[in-house]
């Protein structure tokens, strides 16, 4: 069965720090994978998916995802944090044969300035 | 451009009582589904639809019952609610079943 572990609920970084989102994944093939953010009171909006292909995946607001096989990782980053990324992510794996994604727990991000 | 439209926002429901979440896409989908988030647990699956006149049920279906109406709507009801059906639930559709890629906005639902 499909699984998803964010080991981290809360995440601090300072605005304009480096940020890795951690994720990893149960799944017998190649998966689909996915990254979405959610802010309070609002529905998820998806940042990145991995189907195949380039491991390397970038995404809107300037977020990028590394798809590590050998890991079954696919972490979140991006190079310099704003105020307003401050949100709840959360990853999820689907399959290419199956029919619904199976959400991480999610993690919390937290900007100080 | 609208995306995922759901109705109610907010609803505060009896123990017993009944009502239908409402959900419409303007995008063209074919799959649309239901998803509760509780807190600590991410997002799970109640119900999809893979298509028009299909329904199938997820992975927290107890409880629940739905309607796809046509293509562009899929409504989730519940007949009796109880206080475990305190959460929030969103509607997604997606343009095949490997993901659901497009999320409205969420009914915030308590059941007293």
């Amino acid at each position: 069965a499909q699984s998803v572990t964010q080991p981290d609920i809360h995440i601090t970084v300072s605005e304009g720090a480096s940020l890795e989102l951690r994720c990893n994944y149960s799944y017998g093939a190649t998966p689909y994978l996915f990254w979405y953010v959610q802010s309070p009171g609002q529905g998820l909006q998806l940042l990145l998916k991995y189907f195949s292909g380039d491991t390397l995946v970038q995404g809107i607001k300037g977020f990028e995802a590394e798809f590590k096989r050998s890991q079954s990782s696919f972490n979140l980053r991006k190079p310099s944090v704003h105020w307003s990324d401050a949100a709840e992510y959360f990853c999820a794996v689907g399959s290419p044969y199956g029919n619904k994604l199976v959400f991480g727990a999610g993690t919390i991000l937290r900007v100080k300035s | 451009n609208a995306g995922v439209t759901q109705t109610p926002k907010f609803q505060v429901l009896k123990t017993g009582q009944s009502m239908t979440l409402q959900c419409a896409q303007d995008m063209n989908h074919n799959s649309m589904y239901w998803y509760r988030q509780d807190p600590g647990m991410g997002l799970r699956l109640i119900y999809y639809s893979a298509s028009e006149g299909t329904t199938d049920k997820g992975e927290v279906p107890n409880g629940y019952n739905v309607s796809r109406l046509n293509k562009r709507e899929f409504s989730l009801r519940l007949e009796s609610a109880a206080p475990s059906q305190t959460s929030v639930y969103f509607c997604a559709s997606s343009e095949g079943l490997a993901g659901a890629g497009y999320f409205g906005a969420g009914t915030r639902l308590s059941v007293l």
